[in-house]
């Protein structure tokens, strides 16, 4: 069974520029949900997506969207980054089940940096 | 914002059992509790959750009051890979709820 894999692992850009995140979901998980983590901080609830529906979302602007496949992949894209932007990004995926079974597992994460 | 609270550092000696309290007076009947963890900068890793009943799995117990305002996790023989920060999240059963995690419990296992 492959874990939540996500890509790339680091990543620079500049203020302005447009950044697009990728993660594969586990093996047989129909859910991914987004978190940015600044640094010292805890998670914070980006949104989530439901066989490639958003099915929820937290406190982000607009430039923060994202997709879902139908592989159940999905990418966050940010436009016009800014500084503040610079923290770990994290994937989550989950089986989409109620019965205290909707888990969620974490991907290793992606450090943006905005220069 | 979160809906726990837990203290912000710990520590514990290597080989003794190490126990993280969370505070959680305002829990829903229908809020589960759980645990993950985070290793430096990695992902977090889930530890645990429960509802009512105290669980075990092969990382770890969750002991929930009866009147489940606090729980306990206990990790019985820490070891220095057990240095995390640990994340104390009640959430509502069912797909569409996400986390809303704390600051949470920096553990430092001490040889």
């Amino acid at each position: 069974e492959t874990g939540v894999t996500q890509s790339p692992t680091h990543l620079i850009k500049t203020r302005g520029q447009q950044v697009t995140l990728r993660c594969s979901s586990q093996s047989g998980h129909n859910t991914v949900s987004w978190y940015q983590q600044a640094l010292g901080q805890g998670p914070q609830f980006i949104f989530q997506y439901y066989r490639e529906e958003e099915n929820g979302r937290g406190n982000f602007p607009p430039r923060f969207s994202g997709l879902q496949f139908p592989n159940y992949s999905s990418e966050l894209n940010v436009n016009a980054l800014e500084l503040d932007d610079s923290a770990l990004y994290l994937c989550a995926s989950s089986s989409g089940t109620s019965g205290g079974a909707d888990t969620q597992y974490f991907g290793p994460g992606t450090r943006l940096t905005v220069l | 914002d979160a809906k726990t609270t837990q203290p912000t550092s710990m520590d514990c000696a290597e080989g003794r059992a190490a126990n993280l309290p969370c505070n959680h007076s305002t829990i829903s009947g229908n809020e589960y509790v759980y645990w993950y963890r985070q290793i430096h900068s990695q992902g977090p890793q889930y530890i645990i959750h429960g509802l009512k009943n105290n669980e075990t799995n092969e990382m770890a117990s969750l002991i929930i009051t009866e009147d489940r305002k606090s729980s306990t996790l206990i990790l019985p023989h820490a070891t220095l890979r057990d240095t995390a920060v640990y994340y104390c999240i009640v959430r509502v059963d069912g797909y569409g709820q996400n986390f809303v995690f704390g600051p949470g419990t920096r553990l430092s296992v001490l040889p």
